[in-house]
């Protein structure tokens, strides 16, 4: 089975711009859940969907915002991008979303935020 | 909401020694701990997890531990080799969907 993709690998915005990264899982898993890494924080959750409909929130401001299509590949956007938004943008997928399951990450993508 | 501290953020390691890094949390309501490893430029990946009705987990070099009292958990690395040069990453969730709150992680170096 092919593994979590995302593209694009990197990104380079201006402040005040917005962007959409895509995450396709691997098949046949219907959760998916994006994380922002940045040195020194670690993994931060942002969101995950399961089933086209979002299912958890972490603790970011509503600029970023994301959505699950039917094949349960994934957008993320960021719209009025800030000069902290740059970081790695990591998806991770699983099977049935449950409690426990192992999360599968994509290589990511680099978002600097000029 | 569940917080996760992981202690040391650094460890340097001599080849064969074994090396010890420490998780606590929060909420009481976690009952799910995985901890990732993540090699320079990759993807993290999971290397072992242990559930709140389980007190040890090992597999091979790799062991987990699990105090739910005192709420902390610990990933031990028996005779390390270069290659588990990385950075490591705990976690803890409630169970419900994938939402995982991580540790800020560990770098690990194994020193030849």
């Amino acid at each position: 089975k092919a593994g979590v993709t995302q593209t694009p690998r990197y990104l380079i915005k201006t402040r005040g711009q917005q962007v959409t990264l895509s995450c396709s899982p691997i098949s046949g898993h219907r959760s998916v859940s994006w994380y922002q890494q940045t040195p020194g924080q670690g993994l931060q959750f942002l969101f995950e969907y399961f089933s086209e409909t979002q299912r958890n929130k972490g603790n970011f401001p509503g600029r970023f915002s994301g959505r699950q299509f039917s094949n349960s590949r994934s957008e993320m956007n960021v719209s009025t991008l800030e000069l902290g938004d740059s970081a790695l943008y990591l998806c991770a997928s699983s099977s049935q979303g449950r409690g426990g399951e192992k999360l599968f990450f994509g290589s990511g993508t680099q978002l600097s935020v000029l | 909401g569940e917080n996760v501290e992981q202690h040391p953020s650094t460890l340097s390691v001599q080849e064969g020694d074994s090396a010890v890094i420490k998780c606590t949390y929060s909420d009481s309501a976690s009952n799910y701990f995985p901890w990732y490893k993540q090699e320079l430029g990759k993807r993290p990946q999971l290397i072992i997890d242990i559930r709140s009705n389980v007190g040890e987990k090992k597999d091979q070099r790799i062991a987990v531990t699990l105090n739910k009292t005192a709420k902390h958990f610990s990933l031990h690395i028996t005779e390390t080799q270069p290659e588990d040069s990385a950075v490591y990453f705990c976690a803890a969730s409630m169970g419900y969907g994938q939402n995982f709150v991580f540790g800020p992680g560990t770098r690990l170096s194994v020193l030849p």
